[in-house]
């Protein structure tokens, strides 16, 4: 299948909070899951990404955690900042008659409240 | 120095006309994409182009015709548009179609198309 879910479509979180946003996928043969920041009128981003073979990848202030066996990966952005607000994409690249894509979620809006 | 750059930035039309988005990149990457994002922030892939051959053809209405002149370039032509083409059309590349290079994806900032 091809298919990427994302919870929650919004999230609302005061500054400094953390904020968590989660997605499954469907295809066990995905290895590689990238999130990306849309910031209002502007281009998606990638911001960090994780490969099949590692559990979890911090940056800073954003970490994503990758559980194979459940097939769900999360992100996570700590101390939250007014510029963290923006949609945040979860992808995962699915194979399909013999070619590979990007399948993105429907995306989580985060608006973070000074 | 813009790497993934598309024009127009917006489009106003009407129903029935056909209209064109252009991309250009300057990374010297060999995959460009077409996604096409609605009203409620679907990122839905398009197209798919290597080296100027389509890889990924999604079931997308024969009303869209990609074209990629050179790997540097794809554009759109979408004939007798529908007032459900209303989104906004982003291109991207990779630097390839499979493999750690296919992974890291370069958007465009986006073509706004408004059919009335």
């Amino acid at each position: 299948g091809e298919n990427v879910e994302q919870h929650p479509s919004t999230l609302s979180v005061q500054e400094g909070d953390s904020a968590v946003i989660k997605c499954t996928y469907s295809d066990s043969a995905s290895n590689y899951f990238p999130w990306y920041k849309q910031e209002l009128g502007k281009r998606p981003q990638l911001i960090i990404d994780i490969r099949s073979n590692v559990g979890e990848k911090k940056d800073q202030r954003i970490a994503v955690t990758l559980n194979k066996t459940a097939k769900h990966f999360s992100l996570h952005i700590t101390e939250t900042q007014p510029e963290d607000s923006a949609v945040y994409f979860c992808a995962a690249r699915v194979f399909s008659g013999g070619y590979n894509k990007l399948i993105f979620g429907a995306g989580t809006r985060l608006a973070v409240h000074p | 120095d813009t790497a993934v750059s598309q024009t127009p930035k917006y489009l106003v039309t009407q129903m029935g006309n056909d209209k064109s988005i252009k991309c250009e990149q300057n990374l010297g990457h060999d995959t460009m994409y077409w996604y096409k994002q609605d009203s409620k922030k679907f990122l839905k892939i398009m197209f798919s182009y290597n080296n100027k051959e389509l890889i990924i053809n999604e079931t997308v209405p024969n009303r869209f015709s990609p074209k990629s002149p050179d790997k540097a370039h794809l554009n759109l032509h979408i004939n007798s548009l529908e007032l459900g083409d209303s989104a906004v059309y982003f291109c991207a590349s990779s630097q390839e179609w499979w493999g750690p290079g296919a992974n890291v994806l370069t958007f465009g900032a986006g073509s706004r198309l408004t059919v009335l």
